[in-house]
């Protein structure tokens, strides 16, 4: 069955302080790993498409990164409005939906 | 480019009463999906359209939820009899492959 967990849950930073956010999944012929921003009262924003194990990706303070067993979503430096909850989600064969984590909440404080 | 559209933004209504949501996809995406967005959970499919077509409803709870996506552009998906385990945020979502999903607002909805 496929499966996607996130840890941790809730995360807080101060601003400035980097630090990651892990994704780990178990999925039978991985279409491609999407990691979605999320904040409160709308619907999560995309971020990242990972395909194979080795790839990178990077947008602003954001980088994403995946192995065969789990992807990392790496913050450098946060700013209070990198605020938001994080979902991590996996495609499995072609032409079925997204599995998608249960997220972790970002804090950070200024 | 306009994004996913839906209506209405919230919605409160009674248990057993009957509810429906509007979702307009990107235009040109053939492929759109309903979510369910319990709080403080990922999202799970309930259904996806390629065009007007069903290709997964195995998670939707057919005695009291149905959809439909007419004409392949628009879709309404209705909620009867609600039950207070169906509060939660109703996300649609569309894509122009079966590859990256780009979300609209959601519907808020609260069964009291």
């Amino acid at each position: 069955e496929d499966q996607v967990t996130q840890s941790p849950e809730a995360l807080r930073l101060q601003e400035g302080e980097s630090s990651s956010l892990n994704c780990s999944y178990t999925v039978s012929g991985l279409r491609g790993l999407f990691w979605y921003r999320q904040d409160p009262g709308k619907g999560p924003e995309f971020l990242f498409t990972l395909y194979s194990a080795g790839e990178e990706k990077e947008k602003e303070r954001l980088k994403a990164t995946l192995t065969k067993k789990e992807s990392f979503l790496h913050i450098t430096a946060p700013k209070p409005e990198d605020s938001a909850t994080y979902l991590c989600a996996v495609g499995g064969q072609a032409g079925t939906a997204l599995i998608f984590g249960k997220g972790t909440t970002l804090s950070v404080s200024s | 480019e306009a994004g996913v559209a839906q209506s209405p933004r919230y919605k409160i209504i009674e248990k057993r009463q009957s509810v429906a949501f509007w979702c307009n996809p990107i235009s040109g995406h053939a492929t759109l999906y309903w979510y369910q967005q319990i709080l403080g959970q990922g999202p799970k499919l309930l259904i996806q359209f390629q065009n007007n077509g069903v290709v997964d409803d195995s998670q939707l709870p057919k005695d009291r939820f149905s959809a439909e996506r007419l004409k392949g552009v628009d879709s309404t998906l209705k909620i009867q009899p609600a039950k207070l385990e169906d509060s939660a945020v109703y996300l649609c979502a569309s894509t122009p492959s079966t590859d990256t999903q780009y979300f609209g607002p959601g519907t808020r909805l609260t069964v009291l």
